[in-house]
């Protein structure tokens, strides 16, 4: 069965600074995983979307790396703003989609 | 593109009743589609997978006669609650994929939060 986990569970940060987000798993015979935003009472905003061939992806602030071998992924946001607080979960997809517990940001103006 | 709707957003049930909710695909033909529970402060979990056409596949601990699953159309699939209890209330967001690959990227809808009195 495979295991999602993402450490840390919450972080606080001021404004301008990098986040550094981390995601492990268990399994690594994995097709993607993929990183979502989730806003208090809300559904899901997909951020990234890494194929298992792929090492990273990057869009705008945001790029995420994937080191299947190892069962990890990053996902660094740069230059972080009070916008960017909200949920970040991982999710990695072997033949179904685990999702892991998520990191709550919280950026300080 | 790739727009998931779900509605509603939120209901509000007394225990003992059945509550539908529905998730559309607005721009794609949505082959397969999936729906999550999630509970506050927790991740989601998968509860089922729907393919157009046929019975859906359960996970483990799911109850299939509680958690009615139609997905009639390509376009539309419905989840319903079958005389629910306080427990059941929780947050239920549902997906969907343009094909049968399990690879195949998921959308999601917004969620819809269910309240059980």
């Amino acid at each position: 069965k495979q295991e999602v986990t993402q450490i840390p569970a919450a972080l606080s940060v001021p404004e301008g600074e990098n986040l550094v987000l981390n995601c492990s798993f268990t399994d690594s015979a994995i097709y993607n995983l993929q990183w979502f935003r989730q806003d208090p009472g809300k559904g899901l905003t997909s951020l990234l979307l890494i194929q298992s061939s792929q090492r990273e992806q990057t869009s705008g602030r945001l790029n995420a790396s994937l080191d299947k071998s190892s069962g990890r992924s990053t996902l660094y946001i740069a230059a972080s703003q009070p916008g960017d607080s909200a949920t970040y979960l991982c999710a990695v997809n072997d033949y179904k989609l685990s999702f892991g517990a998520g990191t709550t940001v919280t950026v300080r103006a | 593109g790739a727009v998931v709707s779900q509605h509603p957003s939120w209901v509000i049930c007394k225990s003992g009743t059945s509550v539908k909710i529905e998730c559309r695909s607005l721009d794609f033909q949505a082959t397969t589609m999936f729906w999550y529970r999630q509970f506050p402060k927790q991740s989601l979990m998968l509860m089922a997978t729907s393919n157009e056409g046929s019975k859906a596949t359960y996970e483990q601990g799911v109850e299939k006669d509680k958690f009615l699953i139609n997905h009639a159309s390509l376009t539309l699939s419905t989840l319903t609650v079958t005389s629910a209890h306080p427990e059941d209330s929780s947050f239920y967001i549902c997906s969907a994929s343009s094909g049968r690959a399990v690879w195949n990227e998921q959308f999601f809808g917004p969620g819809t939060r269910l309240t059980v009195l």
